[in-house]
This record gives C-alpha cells, sequence and structure tokens, in this order.
C-alpha cells in the first residue's frame, strides 16, 4: 500500500545536538511538507517543496533545513539553533494541485532535554 | 495573510447524536478550498472532507457533511450518528491557489476535540 513513512516514532535528544527526522512516500507525489505541532498551536508550515532538489521555508523556518534530493525523500534536520524544538512532527505529501489533499505520516514526537 | 479560527477547543456528543464543529476563517480571495482533517489518538490526519469555494453544495461524505457559507465565511462540519471512533481532534484547513511562489500551503486552525461518550 502506499503511504508516507516517518521515523523514528519517538526521539530523545541533548540540547546541542542536531537531528534528523526521516520522511518517505510511495505515492509519487511531487510536494512535500513538515508540520510542526504544539498542543493548542494547530499545525505550522516548516519548510515545504514542490520538486526535487527545490524547497521553500514555510512559516516557522527558523533552526530547521531540509533537502530533496530525491521525490520519494524529504528529510528534516532539527538544529541546535532552534530555541523550543521538543514538538511533535508531521510530514505530508500532496500530488502537488491546489485541490489536492495532503496525506499525513504517523508522526515524530522530538524530545530534546 | 489568511486565518482559521475554531471557536470551539472542546465539544461532547452522545452516541448516535449529531455534533457540529465550527470554522470560520478570513481571505480575500474568490476560490479556494477547504479542508476538515480529523486526527485520533494515534495522531496521524486524516481528510475527512474538502469543500471548493466556487461550488454552491455543500460536500457530503457518508455521515459527514458541512455547511458552507462563503458570504459568512463559515465552514462547519456536521457529524451524524455519531460513533466512538469519532472521538478525536478535528482541523478546519484553508488553502489558496494564489500564495508565494505558487505553491499551496495549507492554514489549519488550532483544532476542536471531540469527545464521543457511550
Amino acid at each position: 500500500d502506499g503511504g508516507i513513512t516517518q521515523s523514528p516514532k519517538y526521539l530523545f535528544r541533548k540540547e546541542g545536538q542536531n537531528v534528523t527526522l526521516s520522511c518517505e512516500q510511495n505515492l509519487n507525489h511531487d510536494a512535500m511538507y513538515w508540520y510542526r505541532q504544539d498542543p493548542g498551536q494547530g499545525l505550522r508550515l516548516i519548510y515545504y517543496s514542490q520538486i526535487v532538489n527545490d524547497f521553500q521555508k514555510g512559516d516557522i523556518a527558523e533552526g530547521y533545513s531540509v533537502s530533496r534530493e530525491k521525490k520519494e525523500s524529504f528529510p528534516l534536520t532539527v538544529t541546535s539553533a532552534q530555541k523550543n524544538p521538543t514538538a511533535f512532527y508531521l510530514c505530508a505529501s500532496s500530488r502537488g494541485n491546489y485541490n489536492s489533499p495532503l496525506h499525513f505520516g504517523n508522526g515524530t514526537r522530538l524530545t530534546v532535554t | 495573510a489568511q486565518t482559521v479560527t475554531q471557536s470551539q477547543p472542546e465539544m461532547s456528543v452522545q452516541e448516535a447524536e449529531t455534533v457540529t464543529l465550527s470554522c470560520t476563517y478570513d481571505t480575500s480571495e474568490s476560490d479556494y478550498y477547504l479542508f476538515w482533517y480529523k486526527q485520533p489518538p494515534s495522531r496521524q490526519m486524516i481528510l475527512v472532507i474538502r469543500q471548493e469555494a466556487y461550488k454552491q453544495q455543500n460536500a457530503t461524505e457518508n455521515r459527514f457533511s458541512v455547511n458552507f457559507q462563503k458570504a459568512a465565511k463559515s465552514f462547519s462540519l456536521k457529524i451524524s450518528d455519531s460513533q466512538l471512533g469519532d472521538a478525536a481532534m478535528y482541523f478546519c484547513a484553508y488553502r489558496s491557489p494564489y500564495t508565494q511562489g505558487g505553491s499551496e500551503k495549507l492554514v489549519f486552525g488550532k483544532g476542536t476535540k471531540l469527545t464521543v461518550n457511550p
């Protein structure tokens, strides 16, 4: 079955360390997205990519970086510059048309202490 | 910038009853898409229903339907014959086709937590 796989489900890191969250999709979707979810905040867009080797900053990109070397993969690196990295991170993909819904992965819960 | 407001942080409903979740949005655009997503305790976001702004007919998906009032910028979700499995966070979302760089970002509300009582 096609879908989006995020790994790991839970991730723990020490403050000051960079950490990379994995996102892989086999839906043949062109567009991919990273959202951050905090309690009472809804979902906020970190980065998105419409095609391979291209990506754009979302609303809260500071302290994060991404790459899109393959259509199927869109890893997110949470750097030590991110002031409040502890959150739930959701990856999504879509065909890229504005009427196409987003398909989401199961998310990664990152805890930084 | 577009904003989406869900004024009910929490709602509850008795099993088999009907509940309506509210959503309003702010935009100056004439065409856009609206979505309702469900996030159960597993935390995966699941598309419930979608509505294109230029379509006057309200979208329906089985027990889920919307009341789309374009002039009032309102997009409420009605769940009929509520089931225990409907318990979840529900997010309203707005998508514009005219965002920067031609992207199609989704703007989310803060969500409504729905509890279904047996």
